[in-house]
C-alpha cells in the first residue's frame, strides 16, 4: 500500500526558512516523479514543484521559483521542499503527491495528508 | 503558460441529478487532463486521468470527456458523498496547472 507522510510544517516568520519532508513507502520511489501542491486557506489547489524521475530535473511554479527547492533522498525514500524567504502568502497546507506513471509526468494518484505552514509575524 | 478555466465556480443540485463541470484550456493540450475531488481536511483524490479514464476504485457515476481544449466531468447521479470541490488539472509538461475549482453542494 502506497503511503506518503509529510512533516515539517509549523509557524514561521516572514523571511525565514522551513524544510518540509515527505516519507514514501509502498512503491519504487526512484521510478516515479514526485510533486508538491499547496492549498491556501479558502483558496484552490496550486501546483508548487515537481521532481522528474527520468532526468532528475526540477520544475517550479512562478510564485516560488528562486525561493523554494525540491529534492529527494532515494536512500531515505524522502522528498523535500526547502522553502526560503517565506512570505505571508505562502501560508497553506502543503501536500506531497506521487505521479501515476513511471519516468514521465502524468496525473497525481497518491497524496499525503498534508502539513500546514503558517507564515506570520 | 497554459491556463485552465473551470465553470461554474459553484453549483447546487438535487440528489440523483446529473451534474456537469467544464474546464477549458487556453491552448491545445491533447488529453492531458485529470480531475480531482477535494473535501475539507482531506487530501485530494484522483478521479479521472487522460481526460476520460476512470481511476481505480472511483464509482462509475463519474465520467470524463473532451480533447484539445474543452473538457467535462460528469456525475451521472449526484450522491451525498459527492459534496466536495472538484478541480481539473493539465499535466505532462510543467507547469501542472489546476483549474480554479467547482464547489458542488446538494439542495
Amino acid at each position: 500500500q502506497v503511503q506518503l507522510v509529510e512533516s515539517g510544517g509549523g509557524v514561521v516568520q516572514p523571511g525565514r526558512s522551513l524544510r518540509l519532508s515527505c516519507v514514501a513507502s509502498g512503491f519504487n520511489f526512484n521510478d516515479f516523479g514526485m510533486h508538491w501542491v499547496r492549498q491556501a486557506p479558502g483558496k484552490g489547489l496550486e501546483w508548487v514543484a515537481s521532481f522528474s524521475s527520468d532526468d532528475n530535473a526540477e520544475h517550479y511554479g512562478d510564485s516560488v521559483r528562486g525561493r523554494f527547492a525540491i529534492s529527494r533522498d532515494s536512500s531515505k525514500k524522502t522528498l523535500y521542499l526547502q522553502m526560503n524567504s517565506l512570505r505571508v502568502e505562502d501560508t497553506a497546507v502543503y501536500y506531497c503527491a506521487k505521479d501515476r506513471r513511471v519516468y514521465s509526468f502524468s496525473s497525481f494518484d497518491w497524496w499525503g495528508q498534508g502539513t500546514l505552514v503558517t507564515v506570520s509575524s | 503558460d497554459i491556463q485552465m478555466t473551470q465553470s461554474p465556480s459553484s453549483l447546487s443540485a438535487s440528489e440523483g441529478d446529473r451534474v456537469t463541470i467544464t474546464c477549458r484550456a487556453s491552448q491545445v493540450i491533447s488529453n492531458y487532463v485529470a480531475w480531482y475531488q477535494k473535501k475539507p481536511g482531506k487530501a485530494p483524490k484522483l478521479l479521472i486521468y487522460a481526460a476520460t479514464t476512470l481511476h481505480s476504485g472511483v464509482p462509475g457515476r463519474f465520467s470524463g470527456s473532451g480533447y484539445g481544449t474543452d473538457f467535462t466531468l460528469t456525475i451521472s447521479s449526484l450522491q451525498p458523498d459527492d459534496v466536495a470541490t472538484y478541480y481539473c488539472q493539465k499535466y505532462h509538461l510543467p507547469p501542472h496547472t489546476f483549474g480554479g475549482g467547482t464547489r458542488v453542494e446538494i439542495k
